[in-house]
C-alpha cells in the first residue's frame, strides 16, 4: 500500500500569512494526488486535483504543486475561512489513501 | 443539486451487523462510480469500498473484506454498506461520497455521514 504523509501535523499562522502543507508518498503516485479541506462537523471538500488542477469555485490563493513523490499545498494569503484540517489524498492504484491530515489553526 | 443521504448507523455490538444505506439525488446515480468513506471520531480519513456504475465491479480496503459488501440498487438511486462482524475499529462516521468520475477515485461529493459506534 501506499503510504500518504502530511508535514507538519499541525500548523500555527495569521490572517494574511502565507503558509505550505507538505504531502509525501510512498513510492511514486505520478500526479494522481488530490487535496481536501474539512471543518469540524462538516464533509470534506475537494480543493485541488491532479496535483495542481484548482477544482471550480475554489479560490485562487489556493495552488498545489509536485509530482512523484513529494506534494504541496499552498495558501496565498490566509484568509478566516482557511482554518480547516487539510488532507492529501492518493488515486494512483488500490487501496486509496489519505494522508493523516495537517490543522491550520490561527496563531 | 446533489444530494447524498447517509442512513442507518448506530449502536452495534461486537461481531454484530448493520446496513448502511445512502439516498442520490439530482445526478444521474447509475453513471457514477460510488464509494464508501470513513472516519473515526477525531480521526482521519479511510477509503472503505467503491462500486462501479453496475454494480458489477468492487473494491475494498483490505481490513473490511470479507465483512463488508457495497451494493447499489440504481431503479431506487440507492447505495448499501452491508457491514457484518463489525469490530471495535469500525467504529466511525461512514460518508457515501460520489466519484469525480469513472478514471479518477476521487470525491466530489458527500453524504452527512452516519455514525457507526460498536460497543458492549
Amino acid at each position: 500500500d501506499i503510504q500518504m504523509t502530511q508535514f507538519p501535523s499541525t500548523l500555527s499562522a495569521s490572517v494574511g500569512d502565507r503558509v505550505t502543507i507538505t504531502c509525501r508518498a510512498s513510492q511514486s503516485i505520478s500526479d494522481w494526488l488530490a487535496w481536501y479541506q474539512q471543518k469540524p462537523g462538516k464533509v470534506p471538500k475537494l480543493l485541488i486535483k491532479r496535483a495542481s488542477s484548482l477544482e471550480s469555485g475554489i479560490p485562487s490563493r489556493f495552488s498545489g504543486s509536485g509530482s512523484g513523490t513529494e506534494f504541496t499545498l499552498t495558501i496565498s494569503s490566509l484568509q478566516p475561512d482557511d482554518f480547516a484540517t487539510y488532507y492529501c489524498q492518493h488515486y494512483n492504484s488500490y487501496p486509496i489513501t489519505f494522508g493523516q491530515g495537517t490543522r491550520l489553526e490561527i496563531k | 443539486e446533489v444530494q447524498l443521504v447517509d442512513s442507518g448507523g448506530g449502536l452495534v455490538q461486537p461481531g454484530g451487523s448493520l446496513r448502511l444505506s445512502c439516498a442520490a439525488s439530482g445526478f444521474s446515480f447509475s453513471s457514477y462510480w460510488m464509494s464508501w468513506v470513513r472516519q473515526a471520531p477525531g480521526k482521519g480519513l479511510e477509503w472503505v469500498a467503491n462500486v462501479n456504475q453496475d454494480g458489477s465491479a468492487k473494491l475494498y480496503v483490505e481490513s473490511v473484506k470479507g465483512r463488508f459488501t457495497i451494493s447499489r440498487d440504481n431503479a431506487k438511486n440507492s447505495l448499501f454498506l452491508q457491514m457484518n462482524s463489525l469490530r471495535a475499529e469500525d467504529a466511525a462516521v461512514y460518508y457515501c461520497a460520489r466519484l469525480l468520475d469513472s478514471s479518477s477515485s476521487i470525491y466530489d461529493y458527500w453524504g452527512q455521514g452516519t455514525l457507526v459506534t460498536v460497543s458492549t
